[in-house]
């Protein structure tokens, strides 16, 4: 399978703990993409990488979320201290580069439950 | 928050009507895209339009994205049981901005 795969799909986690998840991006695609998404609302973007460099992070919800892509390939996306606001769904999403090409490509998502 | 201005929420209709949704934004977009999702799963891409006033069709979907760059609307005709699902408008320059959804029930 070719897509984007997202590790875990569920994790429950007890509040003040770290989560950290994982993201494979559809390898030719050199844009990835994370987005937070509640029950009732679309996609909320979080940040975004074209290769290795994060191009936008300001819009991560507070300085306990960061995100990584080393190598430019996969990525991870870690919460520190969660809260219980922190319970959603986190979907990866991929892309190339070039107007018609930005097309973004979403993984399974991973559900996270703060406890 | 959301940028994107979705309708309607929701919608109940019987097998085989047809179906139309809208989206406005006070943004202008590059692209313009409708996704489909699931329970439990992540969005998945229907149509990308990226011309203003383009007018497209994959099967059964017909999407047009609006002459101002700040709009757009989604026809499903002839419904069947498996477009049931939560249908999202969004809009992309640079990051991607999604609207809040219209959640769509087929009755057979």
């Amino acid at each position: 399978d070719t897509g984007v795969s997202q590790n875990p799909r569920h994790k429950i986690t007890k509040r003040g703990q770290n989560v950290t998840f994982r993201c494979d991006p559809i390898s030719e695609h050199n844009r990835l993409y994370w987005y937070r998404q509640t029950l009732g609302q679309g996609p909320e973007f979080l940040t975004y990488f074209q290769n290795e460099a994060q191009l936008e992070k300001s819009r991560l919800l507070s300085d306990r979320f960061s995100a990584e892509r080393p190598k430019g390939s996969f990525s991870t996306l870690e919460i520190q201290r969660t809260e219980q606001g922190d319970s959603a769904m986190y979907l990866c999403a991929s892309s190339g580069v070039g107007a018609t090409n930005e097309k973004l490509f979403f993984g399974s998502g991973t559900q996270l439950s703060v406890l | 928050g959301q940028q994107l201005n979705q309708s309607p929420q929701s919608m109940f209709i019987q097998e085989g009507e047809d179906v139309s949704m809208n989206c406005t934004s006070s943004s202008i977009f590059n692209t313009w895209l409708w996704y489909k999702q699931d329970p439990g799963e992540g969005p998945v891409l229907l149509i990308a339009l990226y011309k203003a006033g383009e007018l497209t069709s994959n099967g059964r979907l017909t999407a047009q994205f609006g002459i101002t760059r700040k709009d757009g609307f989604l026809n499903i005709s002839a419904s069947i049981p498996s477009d049931v699902g939560i249908y999202f408008c969004a809009g992309q320059k640079g990051d991607m901005r999604f609207g809040a959804g219209t959640r769509l029930t087929v009755k057979p």
